[in-house]
């Protein structure tokens, strides 16, 4: 099973500031097949990113994915105050399908 | 506009079987082209991936929950359901259902997602 560690697990920043991300695997994760989604609380999760970097439809230009191998990253441009939140990235390259632990985004 | 929502009792028993149905609008199962998933997520932590099922019933399960988990899918009535014997207070979660492209043991990404329901593990 491939093991999804995301850091910082808290991420204190004021709006307009700029969010890095991070998901590391235990593992590669074969054909950069990762996806990024934001949950904010009482709400599902929103697909933001697929295939490492390829935004979900509706998703703005100030979310971008990066990354291959064991080493992803969810970049957020220009934080908006909708984009506090937590964040999970999810690995498919891999029976079972695994998540990390989530990074929170919190206004500073 | 494909929309999911999850149904069922927000209480078990300890020991008994959870049973959730996810029904699904706006488009046909019996189309094909995606897996159809259960993801948990425990109160305050993160989520887990339970199982997918495609419409000609083919499933993959979660190893860790394999031998207590059941998928079906109904397409008559446009829906599929989980089932999960003897919970304990660790099953405890809010279940959400989700929509999955049909690619390897489980799908891809999961988009998009019920609302969740809330199920409580409690005697």
């Amino acid at each position: 099973e491939i093991v999804l560690t995301q850091s910082p697990g808290t991420l204190s920043l004021s709006p307009g500031e700029r969010a890095t991300l991070s998901c590391r695997a235990s593992q590669s994760v074969s054909s950069s097949y990762l996806a990024w989604y934001q949950q904010k609380p009482g709400q599902a999760p929103r697909l933001l990113i697929y295939d490492a970097s390829t935004r979900a439809t509706g998703i703005p230009d100030r979310f971008s994915g990066s990354g291959s191998g064991t080493d992803f990253t969810l970049t957020i441009s220009r934080l908006e105050p909708e984009d506090f939140a937590v964040y999970y990235c999810q690995q498919y390259g891999s029976s079972p399908r695994t998540f990390g632990q989530g990074t929170k985004v919190e206004i500073k | 506009q494909v929309q999911l929502q999850e149904s069922g009792p927000g209480l078990a028993k300890p020991s008994e079987t959870l049973s959730l149905t996810c029904a699904v609008s706006g488009y046909s199962i019996s189309s094909g082209g995606y897996y159809w998933g259960w993801i948990r997520q425990p109160p305050g932590k993160g989520l887990e991936w339970i199982g997918s099922i495609y419409h000609s019933g083919n499933t993959y399960y979660n190893p860790s929950l394999k031998s207590r988990v059941t998928i079906s899918v109904d397409t008559s009535n446009n829906q599929f359901s989980l089932k999960l014997t003897s919970v304990t207070a660790a099953d405890t979660a809010v279940y959400y259902c989700a929509r999955t492209r049909v690619a390897g043991a489980g799908g891809h990404w999961f988009d998009p997602w019920g609302q969740g329901t809330l199920v409580t593990v409690s005697s």
